[in-house]
Formats: structure tokens, C-alpha cells, sequence
């Protein structure tokens, strides 16, 4: 059955710095790989998908990458603000089953 | 328009109500999906319809009944929940099940058992 597990649980960060959130897997067999944002009380915003064929992918400050041979992603933030202070889950997609979740990584950015 | 609606977006019942969830789609999905997510923990698949068939059902108690009456809305009825229900209940589509499409989601119903 796959696990997927994120670390840290919890960080916090000043404002500027870059930072990586870890997400790994236990079954590489999976589609695709989600990053997921999340504010306090809110629904999940999606802010990367990176195919199994594919290595990484970027989105303004945001850089996903993946290995499935090792069964591990990174969620790269660069120039971290405020703003970026929220829950982040990664999730994967695997056949005969929907989204796997991770318990997420809860950032936190000072000003 | 990538979007999935879900109505209403907060919902505070007692342990003897019947209520229902609605979620939307107008992007041509064939695949829709019940979500459950607890306080500070992640979302866990309750059913995932195919077609307009129940394709999983992640053995959900029988108080949370799921509908799919046409390829554009998801229904979920409650009845007779309990407190421990409370959760944000999160509805999502994606094209077919199964595959490497990516998966689009609600802003999530806000559901309160008293």
C-alpha cells in the first residue's frame, strides 16, 4: 500500500530565504505527483504537477522536481515572503486508487 | 474554466438531520471524487465515481450516501452523523479515473455535527 510521507512536519523561515520541503513515496508504479497548497480552514490550491515521465517543473518562485526511482520529491520555494506561510501537501496519483496524501509540511514565514 | 463548486460552503447540522453536499463541473470530467479531511490532517478518498458509477468506496459508513445523477454534479447525503463527522469534506474531478490527468478541486464544504 503506498505511504507518501513529507518532512519536515513544521518550519519556519525569515522572509528571503530559500527553502526545500521533502515529499517521498513507497510504490514508484504512480502517474504523476501533486504539490498542494493549503491556507488555515481553506480548500487545496494546486500549485504543481509533475508527470512520471518528467524530472521537474516550475512555477514563478516554485520548482518541483522528482525522482521515482528513489521515490522522492522536492518542492523548492524560492525568496520565501509571508504570504508563502501555509500547509503544503504533496500527493500521489497511482493506479486503481485516487490521490495519496501526505500529512504535510506546515510553513511558516516571518517578516 | 477550470472550476469545481461545491455548495454550501458551511453546513452545521444535528445528529437527526438530513442534509446534502453539491459539487459542480462543467469541464467535461468523468471522474469525481469524495474527499474528507480532519482538522490538521490530510484528506482520506471516501468514493470515487466513473462514469456515473460508484468505482470506490473506501468503506464509508452508510450515514454518507453518495450521487451521481448526471456526468456535471456529485451529490453526497448525510444522515444520522455523528460529532466525529465534523471534517471539511472536499469534492474533485479530473477527466477519467485512473490515469495521469490531474485532479481539480473544490473549495470544500465546511460540515459541523452538533
Amino acid at each position: 500500500k503506498q505511504e507518501v510521507t513529507q518532512i519536515p512536519a513544521a518550519l519556519s523561515v525569515p522572509e528571503g530565504e530559500n527553502l526545500v520541503l521533502n515529499c517521498s513515496f513507497t510504490d514508484s508504479a504512480i502517474y504523476n505527483l501533486q504539490w498542494f497548497r493549503q491556507d488555515p480552514g481553506k480548500g487545496l490550491t494546486s500549485l504543481l504537477l509533475i508527470q512520471s515521465s518528467q524530472r521537474e517543473q516550475t512555477s514563478g518562485r516554485l520548482n518541483a522536481s522528482l525522482d521515482k526511482s528513489s521515490g522522492r520529491s522536492t518542492l523548492y520555494i524560492a525568496a520565501s515572503q509571508p504570504g508563502d506561510s501555509a500547509t503544503y501537501l504533496c500527493a500521489a496519483n497511482q493506479a486503481g486508487t485516487a490521490l495519496i496524501f501526505g500529512k504535510g509540511t506546515t510553513l511558516s514565514v516571518s517578516s | 474554466d477550470t472550476e469545481v463548486t461545491q455548495t454550501p460552503k458551511h453546513l452545521v447540522m444535528g445528529m437527526t438531520n438530513k442534509k446534502s453536499l453539491k459539487c459542480e463541473q462543467h469541464m467535461g470530467h468523468r471522474a469525481m471524487y469524495w474527499y474528507k479531511q480532519k482538522a490538521k490532517k490530510p484528506p482520506e478518498l471516501m468514493f470515487v465515481y466513473s462514469y456515473e458509477k460508484l468505482s470506490i468506496n473506501e468503506s464509508v459508513p452508510s450515514r454518507f450516501s453518495p450521487e451521481c445523477p448526471n456526468s456535471s454534479l456529485l451529490n453526497l447525503h448525510l444522515h444520522a452523523l455523528q460529532p466525529e463527522d465534523s471534517a471539511l469534506y472536499l469534492c474533485a474531478s479530473s477527466q477519467v479515473i485512473g490515469t495521469a490527468y490531474e485532479q481539480y478541486f473544490g473549495p470544500g464544504t465546511r460540515l459541523t455535527v452538533t
